[in-house]
């Protein structure tokens, strides 16, 4: 149980253009998901959460209007990266937080965003 | 001060030896922590969570709680060579708080 699914695995995008991740939770609802950059060598830095039906909430010096989330129901979050720059070349990974009362969360294999 | 701490390794233990990882926390409030495995090139994966204190153990993986110490640690028995990964220590901070703040990882090598 508790599987989380990301797609694409790994994107390849010019500079300029937007690109869209999905993160689903295949069997179970997911109050909250979470939203995960992480560089090389290095540990993971939380972008944002996201409840169902509510803004994403996210962390000091990320830019909410260059990532957007959006979390349409209990099984599906949406990040897209707008106007991408090499910069942003990095490892996504969404998690999924279940419903009981514990704080578990499960991660997604992740997404490898190359920005040409 | 960091608000969790791991040694960053690279941590070499033999095979069939216990490897022993250790995390510190600053914040007295923690409720909920959590002991991630991440392979090289992939995203982690939860292994042992661990809310109140003692030992609690899972197969070869034992989680070890002191709250009043603020340290979680992580003990693996008759490690494997594909215990070889990257082991990330999670603090919840309080209830009602649902991220998550996570160590720097600790690097363990299992030499075969």
């Amino acid at each position: 149980g508790a599987v989380v699914s990301q797609h694409p695995s790994w994107v390849i995008c010019k500079s300029g253009t937007s690109v869209k991740i999905e993160c689903r939770s295949l069997d179970f609802q997911a109050t909250t998901m979470f939203w995960y950059r992480q560089f090389p060598k290095q540990s993971l830095m939380l972008m944002a959460t996201s409840n169902e039906g509510s803004k994403a909430t996210y962390e000091q010096g990320v830019e909410k209007d260059k990532f957007l989330i959006n979390h349409a129901s209990l099984t599906l979050s949406t990040l897209t990266v707008t106007s991408a720059h090499p910069e942003d070349s990095s490892f996504y990974i969404c998690s999924a937080r279940t419903r009981d009362s514990t704080y578990e969360q499960y991660f997604g294999p992740g997404t490898r965003l190359t920005v040409t | 001060q960091k608000e969790v701490e791991q040694n960053s390794g690279p941590l070499s233990v033999p095979e069939g030896a216990i490897a022993s990882l250790n995390c510190t926390y600053s914040d007295r409030g923690s409720q909920s922590f959590f002991w991630y495995r991440q392979y090289s090139g992939k995203s982690p994966e939860l292994i042992m969570s661990i809310y109140s204190n003692g030992d609690k153990e899972d197969g070869r993986f034992t989680a070890q709680l002191n709250k009043a110490s603020q340290y979680v640690s992580l003990l693996i028995r008759d490690s494997q060579p594909s215990d070889s990964a990257t082991y990330l220590c999670a603090v919840n901070a309080y209830f009602g708080n649902e991220k998550l703040t996570f160590g720097t990882g600790t690097r363990l090598t299992i030499i075969p």
